[in-house]
């Protein structure tokens, strides 16, 4: 057990509509990261989170958003959801924003039906 | 543009023994890390080994090793005395100093065989 939690676990919905990822980071860690690992795809780093600041933007698409609140906890939202989408979404944190080892959370995956 | 590459989709090594898989990586950058991840069929990215490229010597966590050639761009991961439990997805993964875009191999499915 990384420390990292993310819910829902899974998460099965239709085209066209929005969903919103949560991710808990360990105790202590300060940055968020996002990615997405699809069959096609493999593993994407999206965005970086740092003490609520967005620090570091990768492959994310427009649809597709996150923040960090204050208490440290992250969310990504996905909307106007395609068949693509389907994925499975890692969360990770570090303590801090740089040179860090990366720990995974359990993932969320999602469907698009 | 950074790149990760696992030339070996699968491998497949009988217990107790000892299997290398391979990664090499391109960069025009001297500062970065390397890790191994080990992706078993929960799905959970569970952290093998981490490299810091000025480091010289090689990084060990007990049963897990690794060979990295800094000149040649490579970082394989030896696995000693392999173990059931050993079986799973193993990543391949730099980061490049100050830069927390981590680019990901596609992959090594391993199979260990009782």
């Amino acid at each position: 057990d990384s420390g990292v939690t993310q819910t829902p676990k899974h998460l099965i919905t239709a085209t066209g509509q929005r969903v919103t990822l949560r991710c808990s980071p360990r105790s202590g860690d300060l940055s968020v990261y996002w990615y997405q690992q699809s069959l096609d795809q493999g593993l994407q780093f999206l965005i970086q989170y740092y003490n609520g600041e967005e620090r570091a933007k990768g492959n994310i698409l427009e649809r597709f958003s996150a923040q960090q609140f204050p208490d440290l906890h992250s969310e990504l939202n996905l909307s106007s959801l395609e068949l693509g989408d389907s994925a499975l979404y890692f969360c990770a944190s570090s303590v801090e924003a740089y040179e860090e080892t990366q720990y995974f959370g359990p993932g969320t995956r999602l469907l698009v039906l | 543009a950074q790149t990760v590459t696992q030339s070996q989709p699968e491998m497949s090594v009988q217990e107790a023994e000892t299997v290398t898989l391979s990664c090499t990586y391109d960069t025009s950058e001297s500062d970065y890390y390397l890790f191994w991840y080990k992706q078993p069929p929960s799905r959970q990215m569970i952290l093998v080994i981490r490299q810091e490229a000025y480091k010289q010597q090689n990084a060990t966590e007990n049963r897990f090793s690794v060979n990295f050639q800094k000149a040649a761009k490579s970082f394989s991961l030896k696995i000693s005395d392999s173990q059931l439990g050993d079986a799973a997805m193993y990543f391949c993964a730099y980061q490049a100093y100050n830069n927390n875009d981590m680019r990901f191999g596609a992959g090594t499915r391993l199979t260990v065989k009782p």
